[in-house]
Formats: C-alpha cells, sequence, structure tokens
C-alpha cells in the first residue's frame, strides 16, 4: 500500500472536458506537489501546496490542499491535447523530511 | 545551466553484473536522490544525500549503494545487478526550497 493513493490510474478524454484527479493519503503531509511527466523524460514540477485549504491556479490547472493536510486535488478545466501526459502528487510526510513519497500516477490522455 | 545531467540513457545488464549509474548537478543544491519508477508505482527512493559526506536509506535502498563525496556529483552503484532492479531511475536535486529537479533518466535492463 503507497502512502499517497491517486486516483484514478488512466483518465481517457474528449478535448474541451474537464477533470479532477485526486491524492489520498492517511497521513499528515507538511507540503504537497504536483509534477507533470511527458515520455522519455523527468517529472517538472507544477505546483507546491504548503498550507490546509490553500487553492493555487496555475492558467486552467487548479489545485487544492485539503483542510487536514493529507490529501490533494488536480482540477483541470477544458482539457486540451498537450495536457496529456503522466501527473504525480508528491509529498513530504509529516512536520518535515527530506524523503519525497511519491503516488502512483495518473496517465491521462486527452484525444482533439 | 546544464541541470541535473545522467549517463548512460540506456543500459542492459546480464544479471550479476555491476555498474555506476552517474549522476551530476550544477546548482550548488545540497539534497540529491535517486529514484526508480515501474510501471503503475510512480517513483520510489533508493537513496538520498542532504550534503557531501551524508547520505542516507530511501524506501528501497537494497541491492544499491550511493556515495557523495562532492556537493555535484552522485553516483548510484548497483553491486550484482538482478532483473527485478530493471527499471527507469532517476536522479534529482534540490535547493532550500521545495522543488526537486530531475534528470532526464537511465533505463536499465538487466537480462
Amino acid at each position: 500500500t503507497q502512502l499517497l493513493e491517486q486516483s484514478p490510474q488512466f483518465l481517457s478524454i474528449q478535448e474541451g472536458e474537464n477533470l479532477t484527479v485526486y491524492c489520498n493519503s492517511s497521513s499528515v503531509f507538511s507540503s504537497l506537489q504536483w509534477y507533470r511527466q511527458e515520455p522519455g523524460e523527468g517529472p517538472v514540477l507544477l505546483v507546491t501546496v504548503v498550507t490546509g485549504g490553500e487553492v493555487k491556479k496555475l492558467k486552467r490547472l487548479t489545485f487544492q490542499f485539503g483542510d487536514a493536510r493529507k490529501d490533494s486535488s488536480l482540477h483541470i478545466t477544458a482539457a486540451q491535447p498537450g495536457d496529456t501526459g503522466l501527473y504525480l502528487c508528491a509529498g513530504y510526510p509529516g512536520r518535515a523530511g527530506n524523503m519525497l513519497t511519491f503516488g502512483g500516477g495518473t496517465r491521462l490522455m486527452v484525444k482533439p | 545551466n546544464a541541470g541535473v545531467t545522467q549517463t548512460p540513457k540506456f543500459q542492459v545488464l546480464k544479471t550479476g553484473q555491476s555498474m555506476t549509474l552517474q549522476c551530476a548537478q550544477d546548482m550548488n543544491h545540497e539534497y540529491m536522490s535517486w529514484y526508480r519508477q515501474d510501471p503503475g508505482m510512480g517513483l520510489r527512493l533508493i537513496h538520498y544525500s542532504v550534503g557531501a559526506g551524508i547520505t542516507d536509506q530511501g524506501e528501497v535502498p537494497n541491492g544499491y549503494n550511493v556515495s557523495r563525496s562532492t556537493t555535484e556529483d552522485f553516483p548510484l552503484r548497483l553491486l550484482s545487478a538482478a532483473p527485478s532492479q530493471t527499471s527507469v531511475y532517476f536522479c534529482a536535486s534540490r535547493g532550500h526550497s521545495y522543488e526537486q529537479y530531475f534528470g532526464p533518466g537511465t533505463r536499465l535492463t538487466v537480462t
């Protein structure tokens, strides 16, 4: 069992649709991050959320950190084919720490 | 700046062979880490370092050794390769912020 559970694992949608990806844990995290990874490359950081209840927006992407700092969500509005990729949530468990823990990832495909 | 570089990009080993995966960063970051990525498992931490001369185990350290003699370099050694070590390996570094910078990865196959 992974410390961070992501759902869904796979998502295939049409261009223009909205979607939400979830990242859940039974543990508290000092911060949570969302990365996007394209084939053959390393993950690239999209956002870091550090305060319970925090909402951050990055163009059509909205990230939320749960009030209890145990979960997060990524919402994409009007998805485009360029959003296709692997989305990973990751966090530092506990009050601090150096061990970044990743969820299993959500593979998103947006069809034109 | 080159960021985080990894070599080789691809490698095929036979069971029992040893090899070293190289990782270097030119951002003067204190923290460096090695991850492996397997289908459906996200990234799992193998070893990490908080500075030159200091290393520690991550989630899946068995079969791997690391050392950190300089700030820039953090090689990962496979002492006796096994098929279970077939994976994609990523090196990452970070400074004092939360952001990790990842290298392009090494795809390793052990036959």
